[in-house]
């Protein structure tokens, strides 16, 4: 399967800052991005949908303006969480998302852990 | 919108024994995609398997085997003679044919004791 990879792996930052996680898809064509987050003990949700070139469609109840996401081209996308605060800590873990031999596949990336403090 | 249940939370087992995880789901979809991923403490998801809507062919790999029967709506994951390796929460996840978002279940915890 296809690579995708998260950076940075871990982060710490302190209460009011501005995080920035980037998901890159190393060898696939990525028309989708999706992005999950994972607190402690709980299940993948879906925060947010992207598709190449356009905005991201957002879950109910997730803030755009606090999760912002960046689908610029097929193997980059960004999410940067706006004024972090510490209920914002959680594990964070992108998809890709696309067309491979006829077949629609998708392609998890290793997460991002965000500790705000 | 489609839904996966884990009803079960976590299990505990002994080594060697056989331990089944269930798994059902709902879809108005009659095209959709069944997963089973395995996530270790490292948070990292591992790809165990894809079941297409129209294949109910049960699956073995090695220890791993699936039952996928429509008629219950379920998709359960059985592992025999377990060891302590394999002890990780486990999610089962449904894709809809028509929206390629993947829902997953709630997990279930499964912890294998030497």
């Amino acid at each position: 399967g296809a690579v995708v990879s998260q950076h940075p792996s871990r982060v710490i930052c302190k209460s009011g800052t501005s995080v920035k996680i980037e998901c890159r898809s190393l060898d696939f064509q990525a028309t989708t991005m999706f992005w999950y987050r994972q607190f402690p003990k709980q299940s993948l949700m879906l925060m947010a949908t992207s598709n190449e070139g356009s905005k991201a469609t957002y879950e109910q109840g997730v803030e755009k303006d606090k999760f912002l996401i960046n689908h610029a081209s097929l193997t980059l996308s960004t999410l940067t969480v706006t004024s972090a605060h510490p209920e914002d800590s959680s594990f964070y873990i992108c998809s890709a998302g696309g067309t491979s031999g006829g077949a629609y596949e998708q392609y998890f990336g290793p997460g991002t852990r965000l500790t705000v403090t | 919108a489609q839904k996966v249940t884990q009803a079960q939370t976590e299990i505990s087992v002994v080594e060697k024994e056989d331990v089944t995880l269930d798994c059902v789901y709902e879809t108005r979809d009659t095209t959709y995609y069944l997963f089973w991923y395995k996530q270790p403490p490292s948070g990292e998801l591992v790809f165990l398997i894809r079941r297409n809507s129209f294949d109910e062919q049960n699956e073995i790999s090695g220890r791993y085997s699936w039952n996928f029967q429509k008629s219950t709506s379920s998709f359960n994951f059985t592992i025999t003679a377990s060891q302590v390796v394999d002890s990780a929460v486990y999610f089962c996840a449904l894709r809809e044919y028509n929206n390629n978002d993947m829902r997953f279940g709630a997990g279930t915890r499964l912890t294998v004791k030497p």
